[in-house]
């Protein structure tokens, strides 16, 4: 079955910088690469994803790229505020199923 | 729209005990799912649907059951509960994944809220 590995851990980060997170993949077959953040309490929430056709998507602040030949996908956040600390996810998908990785700790100190 | 309702939010059991976890939908999604978190794990498959009537395995099956008897509900039965199952359990659904659709998101999965238990 698929694999997801996702560094770092934890991530902290002093407000106004930028942070990322990376995730590889074992399953050349997965199509479509979510991520989502999680806080605390609180059930997970997509903030951004992208599909196997794309090699990277923006959305203001965040953008997400995707090497499907090195089966990897990041996430980028320029611009930290402290309501960026949460815990995030990626996860690799096929037909519906998604694998997540651990998730990323982040923390940004104001 | 209420999205995503799980039921009851919190739970204690005691080791053997039996209990249900009621997932509820209100918007038409074919999938539903139950994930289950545990400290510096992610998320985990449990079981998941993609209609009415049909259940599948996802990574850790074992001392589960699930049942789809109508398109918006999705039931966890644990029929003998352990320690290990000590865990949040999360539900999601979602629409159908359709790779080329030109509606976004449309593999984005809705959690509810989250069932905390603890099996003592």
């Amino acid at each position: 079955g698929e694999n997801v590995e996702q560094h770092p851990s934890t991530l902290s980060v002093q407000e106004g910088d930028s942070a990322v997170i990376k995730c590889t993949y074992s399953d050349s077959a997965s199509n479509y690469f979510p991520w989502y953040k999680q806080e605390l309490g609180k059930g997970p929430q997509l903030i951004i994803d992208i599909r196997s056709n794309v090699g990277e998507k923006k959305d203001q602040r965040i953008a997400v790229t995707l090497n499907k030949t090195a089966k990897h996908f990041s996430l980028h956040i320029t611009e930290t505020q402290p309501e960026d600390s949460a815990v995030y996810f990626c996860a690799a998908s096929r037909q519906g199923k998604s694998t997540f990785g651990d998730g990323t700790t982040l923390t940004v100190k104001p | 729209n209420a999205g995503v309702t799980q039921t009851p939010k919190f739970r204690v059991l005691k080791t053997g005990q039996s209990m249900t976890l009621l997932c509820a939908q209100d918007m038409n999604h074919e999938y539903m799912y139950w994930y289950r978190q545990d400290p510096g794990m992610g998320l985990r498959l449990i079981h998941y649907s993609v209609g009415e009537g049909t259940t599948a395995k996802g990574e850790v099956p074992d001392g589960y059951n699930v049942s789809r008897l109508k398109k918006q509900n999705f039931l966890l039965g644990l029929e003998s509960a352990a320690p290990s199952q000590t865990s949040v359990y999360f539900c999601a659904s979602s629409y159908r994944f359709e790779f080329w659709t030109p509606l976004p998101n449309t593999g984005e999965l809705f959690f509810g809220e989250g069932s905390r238990l603890t099996v003592l």
